[in-house]
């Protein structure tokens, strides 16, 4: 199987813009999870999407928004940027929560904002 | 709040010996424990699990303890190989909570490994 795959690896934007980030899940995986990972914060938890639900989210604020479609797949869009929006975003998917199933990582998108 | 802990920020063992990496969490809800290891510019990539329900899990050179009275799990690699140099991240979730548990996972702050020849 096919791991998890996310668009664009890199990328670089100006302050106040915005920018769409996707994920692709393993096939037959139906739970996206998306993480920020920062120097100074670690990895912290964005939200979850389950057959185009979001079901969690973490402590960011709104201009961090996301979706999921039909197949999967997962998007998320960050508004309005600011300087410390740079950071590796990672998506994660599993088939199912509460299996004890693990979350299998994609390579991340390194943004890094101007 | 940091309810996940990794207090040593890096660690440096010589190839053939054990590595033990230590992690330390505080909310006793969590019921499923994850080691991810990490490359620098990659996603993390999974290790080893452990449930609550168990004290020891092991897959090859890779063994994970829980200690839940202590709120303490710990990842054994024997023998260390040049390789296993990488970040190394605990995380842990409440796997049956629901709500505000769905997808997420409590990652500690990771330790720098470094394996020497």
């Amino acid at each position: 199987k096919a791991g998890v795959t996310q668009t664009p690896r890199y990328l670089i934007k100006t302050r106040g813009q915005q920018v769409t980030l996707s994920c692709s899940p393993i096939s037959g995986h139906r739970s996206v999870s998306w993480y920020q990972q920062t120097p100074g914060q670690g990895l912290q938890f964005l939200f979850e999407y389950f057959s185009e639900t979001q079901r969690n989210k973490g402590n960011f604020p709104g201009r961090f928004s996301g979706r999921q479609f039909s197949n999967s797949r997962s998007e998320m869009n960050v508004s309005t940027l600011e300087l410390g929006d740079s950071a590796l975003y990672l998506c994660a998917s599993t088939q199912n929560w509460g299996l004890q199933e693990t979350q299998y990582f994609g390579p991340g998108t390194r943004l890094l904002v101007l | 709040d940091q309810q996940v802990k990794q207090n040593s920020p890096s660690l440096s063992v010589q190839e053939g010996r054990i590595s033990i990496l230590n992690c330390d969490y505080t909310n006793s809800m969590f019921d499923y424990f994850l080691w991810y290891k990490k490359y620098p510019a990659e996603g993390p990539t999974f290790l080893i699990s452990i449930s609550s329900i168990k004290d020891k899990n092991e897959d090859g050179r890779f063994t994970v303890f829980l200690n839940k009275s202590a709120k303490h799990l710990s990842l054994h690699i024997v023998p260390s190989q040049p390789g296993d140099s990488a970040v190394y991240f605990c995380a842990a979730t409440r796997e049956n909570a629901g709500g505000t548990s769905y997808g997420k996972l409590t990652f500690g702050q990771g330790t720098i490994l470094t394996v020497h020849p």
